[in-house]
């Protein structure tokens, strides 16, 4: 059974830092590798969408990348803003049926900026 | 619809009642998946659809849970005698191409069981 897990369970930083979360999972045989942004009584924004035939993608001050092999991703945060407050979480999917099945997320990173 | 949209947003019930938590994704989307939260975890896998077809349903957790996406597109989770232990956040997503798998996801269903 596949288990995600994410490191650091929570952070806080002054506004301006780079920063790095971390997310490994137990079985490398992945379809693909999800980063998403959860704000309180919201749902959830997907920020990033990893193939598991790439290495990285990058979306503004966002960069994830993906080691298969080693079944580890990171999320790359630069010049970080108190905007990028929030809970991010890794979800990681298999293949199935000519595409993806369900995710199996993590239990997230809360992340605050403090101004 | 511009978004997923799920209703009821917040939903008390009282335990044995039978709820039903409904799913609007964006229009077109293909996919369409259901998810449990429980608090300061990460959603939890329930079912899929792809079109009106049931894909997956490994994740439900026993039989008083059932989904249905007749027409391809709105989706109903239904659970039977609720108890206290269903109280959770359920929440819906749906992605234009199952090969793609890029989902995205409505604010969620705050179920509460009394």
């Amino acid at each position: 059974k596949q288990e995600v897990t994410q490191i650091p369970a929570a952070l806080s930083v002054p506004e301006g830092e780079n920063l790095v979360l971390n997310c490994s999972f137990t079985d490398s045989a992945i379809y693909n590798l999800q980063w998403f942004r959860q704000d309180p009584g919201k749902g959830l924004t997907s920020l990033l969408l990893i193939q598991s035939s790439q290495r990285e993608q990058t979306s503004g001050r966002l960069n994830a990348s993906l080691d298969k092999s080693s079944g580890r991703s990171t999320l790359y945060i630069a010049a970080s803003q108190p905007g990028d407050s929030a809970t991010y979480l890794c979800a990681v999917s298999h293949y199935s049926g000519g595409g993806a099945d369900g995710l199996t997320f993590g239990k997230g990173t809360h992340l605050i900026i403090q101004p | 619809g511009a978004g997923v949209s799920q209703s009821p947003r917040y939903k008390v019930t009282k335990r044995g009642q039978d709820v039903a938590l409904r799913c609007d994704p964006i229009s077109g989307h293909v996919s369409l998946y259901w998810y449990r939260q429980a608090l300061g975890q990460g959603p939890e896998f329930l079912t899929y659809f792809n079109y009106e077809a049931q894909q997956d349903k490994s994740g439900l957790p026993n039989d008083r849970f059932s989904a249905e996406r007749p027409e391809g597109s709105i989706s109903t989770l239904t659970i039977q005698r609720t108890e206290q232990r269903d109280s959770a956040m359920y929440r819906c997503a749906s992605s234009p191409y199952h090969r793609d798998g890029e989902l995205f996801f409505g604010e969620g269903s705050r179920l509460t069981v009394l």
